[in-house]
C-alpha cells in the first residue's frame, strides 16, 4: 500500500488478556518503530527496527511487551496480561534508511490502533 | 524527565495571521529536530525538519529556527489558514548509531486557526 497500515483501528480487551497490534509499513521502508501515545501526551517511543532485528527496545516498559519483524517487514506487537493503564493509541512508523543523510530518516506514522483494556 | 516541552496546550489565531508555536529541549545530545501535525484519528504527518547545523529551514509557509544556546525551536507559519487546525508536536533525534531516527516528542500544541 501507499503508507503504513495498521490493524485493527480499535481494539477492546478484558483484563489479563493477550493481544497483538499488526503493523505493515510501507514497501521498502528497512526501519520500522512502535510508539504509544496516552491521552494528552505525545508519542512515547518503545522499539526501533533495523530490518529483522530490534536495535533499541528501551521504551519497552516492561517484559509484558514484545514485538517482532520476522521477516523485515510486517510487525506484531503482542501485549500479555494487559492491564488498564496500557490504554493507549499505539503507532507504527516506518521510514527509508540509506546512508547517512538526515532526509531518510523522516518517519511516516499509521493511523494508529486505539487499545482499550476494560 | 521530559525532555521536549512544549509549553503551551493551545494557540488560537485569526486566519491569515502568523502562526507561532514553540518547542524547548533539555537534552544536548539532539541534533535533529521535526515537527509533526496530527489531525483526530490520524497517525502524525511529518511537516518540516532541520539539523543543528542550521538555524532555519523554510517550506512554503512553514519555517522553523533553531535557537541551539537556548535549546529552543520554534515554528512560524504564515499566513495561517483554517486547514492549518491540529495538534502540532515537536520531536528531537540523537541520531547515530543504534539510535538513528528514534524520536522523542514533546506533549503536543493544538493550534486553532479561526476564519
Amino acid at each position: 500500500g501507499a503508507g503504513v497500515s495498521q490493524t485493527p483501528s480499535n481494539k477492546v480487551t478484558e483484563k489479563g488478556k493477550y493481544v497483538e497490534l499488526r503493523c505493515d509499513p510501507i514497501s521498502g521502508h528497512t526501519a520500522l518503530y512502535w510508539y504509544r501515545q496516552s491521552l494528552g501526551q505525545g508519542p512515547e517511543f518503545l522499539i526501533y527496527f533495523q530490518g529483522t532485528g530490534a536495535a533499541d527496545d528501551s521504551g519497552l516498559p516492561n517484559d509484558r511487551f514484545f514485538a517482532v519483524r520476522p521477516e523485515g517487514s510486517v510487525s506484531t506487537l503482542k501485549i500479555q496480561r494487559t492491564e488498564r493503564g496500557d490504554s493507549a493509541v499505539y503507532l507504527c512508523a516506518s521510514s527509508l534508511i540509506g546512508g547517512t543523510g538526515w532526509s531518510n530518516t523522516e518517519a511516516f506514522f499509521g493511523q494508529g490502533t486505539r487499545l482499550t483494556v476494560v | 524527565d521530559q525532555q521536549v516541552k512544549q509549553n503551551s496546550p493551545s494557540l488560537s489565531v485569526q486566519e491569515g495571521r502568523i502562526s507561532i508555536l514553540n518547542c524547548d529541549y533539555t537534552n544536548s545530545m539532539f541534533d535533529y529536530f521535526l515537527w509533526y501535525k496530527k489531525y483526530p484519528a490520524e497517525g502524525p504527518t511529518f511537516l518540516i525538519s532541520i539539523s543543528s547545523i542550521k538555524d532555519k529551514n523554510e517550506d512554503g509557509r512553514f519555517t522553523v529556527f533553531l535557537n541551539k544556546s537556548a535549546k529552543h525551536l520554534s515554528l512560524h507559519i504564515v499566513p495561517s489558514q483554517p486547514g492549518d487546525s491540529a495538534v502540532y508536536f515537536c520531536a528531537a533525534s540523537a541520531g547515530g548509531g543504534t539510535s538513528y531516527g528514534k524520536l522523542t516528542f514533546g506533549q503536543g500544541t493544538i493550534l486553532t486557526v479561526h476564519p
